[in-house]
């Protein structure tokens, strides 16, 4: 168990609607990163938060959005969804603001799947 | 963006052999490198990793190798058994960000 905490497992919805991802980080680490999983693909960073503000962008699409709260969790907001956003979603923490030595550690992800 | 690249899609190993996983990284200022383990509907999985200042470092079964200078990591698993069947991939970091690669997928053979 990495201690990272990710809800909901399942998600299906119709395209054009709009869903939050949310994510509990393990306990101490400040940073949150969003990765996006699909079919044969890697995993494509989409955004990162540290102690609560934006530190890094990835591909991420304008339809989406996410934020990290004062207790450290965090949601990702996907709308106006398209068939192309099914995916595995992640979350990641990390005690750092990135790299320098500390990983990251995942959660066992949100399945979205939109039709 | 960076890349990190795997050289074997997948490998196919009999349970009890060593298995050897490798990966090529893109940018040589890269300073931090993890191996991860991804099993089916699970997230990665960390399983070791190494900085740059370092060429080979241990764990319980698994060792991951550095060499700077053809830009490669490998992972070595020793003892290889049925629950190490999984998608393992490479992640560098360089300048502050993680990159991944696509993973190989191990297949253990009883």
């Amino acid at each position: 168990d990495s201690g990272v905490t990710q809800t909901p497992k399942h998600l299906i919805t119709a395209t054009g609607q709009r869903v939050t991802l949310r994510c509990s980080p393990r306990s101490g680490d400040l940073s949150v990163y969003w990765y996006q999983q699909s079919l044969d693909q890697g995993l494509q960073f989409l955004i990162q938060y540290y102690n609560g503000e934006e530190r890094a962008k990835g591909n991420i699409l304008e339809r989406f959005s996410a934020q990290q709260f004062p207790d450290l969790h965090s949601e990702l907001n996907l709308s106006s969804l398209e068939l192309g956003d099914s995916a595995l979603y992640f979350c990641a923490s990390s005690v750092a603001t990135g790299g320098g030595g500390s990983p990251l550690h995942f959660g066992n992800g949100t399945r979205l799947t939109v039709t | 963006g960076e890349s990190v690249g795997l050289h074997l899609p997948t490998l196919s190993v009999q349970e009890g052999d060593n298995s050897i996983i490798n990966c090529a990284y893109s940018n040589s200022a890269s300073d931090y490198f993890i191996w991860y383990k991804q099993e089916s509907g699970k997230g990665p999985q960390f399983i070791i990793d190494i900085r740059s200042n370092m060429d080979k470092r241990q764990g319980q079964r698994v060792t991951v190798l550095l060499n700077k200078t053809v830009k490669h990591l490998s992972l070595q698993i020793a003892a290889t058994q049925p629950g190490d069947s999984a998608v393992y991939f490479c992640a560098e970091n360089f300048r502050h960000q993680f990159y991944f690669g696509t993973g190989t997928s191990l297949t253990v053979i009883p």
